[in-house]
């Protein structure tokens, strides 16, 4: 089983529509991060929540350390928001803060 | 805003040949990250590089891997003796504090 799980593996909505992406994992961390990736290949960071919420624009992270979720929400998504989002968690007392990452969600926005 | 630049973008190479992949890390970071993502696949943990040593790495990274800060500025990864397998995108990270950095990747073909 994987450490870290997300949902739904693949998402398409319409523009302005309202996203969630959720992340659970099974294992202790001591961070977690939200990232995006480009069509190309590209890895953006977009959070990382050791604790409560989040926001950035459109964008809003939230983390429940208790029950070891975290969702990614997009207000009025747009077209411009469609990639890969990847949750990833960092372990604690790993010596070199290794990150260890979901399979993605595939988001496709169509206008 | 400082980025983590990586070269090539993209790199073909007979299988056998030795490669290396370079990267620059933000310029203040003391941490150093290598990932790879087998095309349609997660990203994995590589390895990580504190202090001009390596601090963590993963079961992949074995013998035929290799890492170096040559100077002050660069990080490279070196594969030596390639397989059809190692074809993957090949992220560099960096960190200072405890948010990671990413490059655009290197995208690696092994023919």
């Amino acid at each position: 089983k994987n450490e870290v799980e997300q949902s739904p593996q693949n998402l398409t909505a319409q523009e302005g529509e309202f996203i969630t992406i959720n992340c659970s994992y099974s294992v202790g961390i001591s961070a977690l991060h939200w990232l995006q990736q480009h069509p190309g290949g590209g890895i953006v960071s977009l959070f990382m929540l050791s604790s409560g919420k989040k926001k950035h624009g459109r964008l809003i992270a939230t983390i429940n350390i208790q029950e070891k979720h975290s969702s990614l929400h997009i207000t009025a998504s747009h077209p411009r928001d469609s990639a890969v989002y990847i949750c990833a968690v960092r372990r604690p007392g790993t010596s070199g803060s290794r990150l260890t990452f979901g399979e993605g969600t595939q988001l496709t926005v169509n206008p | 805003e400082p980025e983590v630049t990586q070269t090539p973008s993209h790199q073909v190479t007979q299988m056998g040949q030795e490669v290396i992949l370079r990267c620059v890390p933000i310029s203040n970071h003391l941490y150093f990250y290598w990932y790879r993502q087998i095309l349609g696949q997660k990203v994995e943990f590589l390895v990580s590089f504190y202090n001009n040593e390596i601090s963590e790495k993963s079961e992949i990274f074995d013998d035929q891997f290799s890492v170096e800060r040559p100077d002050g500025s660069n990080f490279t990864l070196k594969i030596r003796s390639t397989k059809l397998e190692d074809s993957a995108m090949y992220f560099c990270a960096s960190r200072e504090g405890r948010s990671q950095h990413f490059g655009d990747g290197t995208r690696l073909s092994i023919l």
